[in-house]
């Protein structure tokens, strides 16, 4: 009920493309969903968090799609950039967890110049 | 500068030792947490705490021990018992109402001799 599952695991991209990663869940408790971006040897940073009562949140090249009746979510990168590489994170948390996160496995991006 | 601070970067134990990783946070944060991050894994709870004096386990939790006796200060202990303790150690702490956005350290890599 508390898991995370992330997909694909690897993804390489071209420069310009655009990335897409997919997570879903299943414990329909939780309430706010954040992806976060790591580079490797650093410590993960939120990139950009989505709440389910909305289907689409935009920051700039980066896109939270958020389907609630499938419990999907998902990131769009557009417009990838070779300093786009870097693991990204989904999580989500909600209930009565107070801050504590679940986290999805982890998708390396690759983006080739 | 505010954030958070893990040492040190690269740690080394040597079978039946007992180590400490420290984390320090002077972002005036109440709820901490230790994560551990093994490849294709994704990011996993050890121990959480929402206040001083106040801990709780994450879902893996045995062969580790935290305390919180400062609001600023996470450390955490791996002790003997951790049978395969090597991978990446990393440290968060929350802000806001809902504590929601986790802001990681650089992190501590463990290493066993």
């Amino acid at each position: 009920q508390q898991q995370v599952k992330q997909s694909p695991q690897s993804l390489i991209v071209q420069k310009g493309g655009i990335s897409i990663i997919n997570c879903a869940y299943e414990n329909t408790a939780f309430d706010y969903f954040p992806w976060y971006q790591q580079f490797p040897g650093k410590g993960p940073a939120l990139l950009i968090a989505i709440r389910p009562d909305v289907s689409e949140k935009k920051e700039g090249r980066f896109t939270i799609s958020f389907n609630k009746s499938a419990k999907q979510f998902s990131l769009h990168i557009m417009d990838s950039q070779p300093g786009d590489s870097a693991t990204y994170f989904c999580a989500a948390k909600g209930g009565t967890s107070y801050g504590k996160l679940t986290f999805g496995q982890g998708t390396i991006l690759t983006v080739h110049p | 500068d505010g954030g958070i601070t893990q040492s040190p970067k690269y740690l080394f134990r040597k079978e039946g030792q007992n180590v400490t990783l420290s984390c320090e946070q002077n972002l005036n944060h109440d709820a901490m947490y230790w994560y551990r991050q093994d490849p294709g894994q994704g990011l996993r709870l050890i121990y959480y705490s929402q206040i001083v004096n106040d801990f709780q386990k994450g879902d893996i939790a045995e062969g580790y021990s935290v305390s919180r006796e400062k609001k600023e200060s996470f450390p955490l202990t791996v002790t003997s018992a951790q049978k395969n303790p090597t991978a990446f150690y990393l440290c968060a702490s929350t802000s806001g109402q809902g504590r929601e956005t986790q802001y990681f350290g650089p992190g501590t890599r463990l290493l066993v001799l």
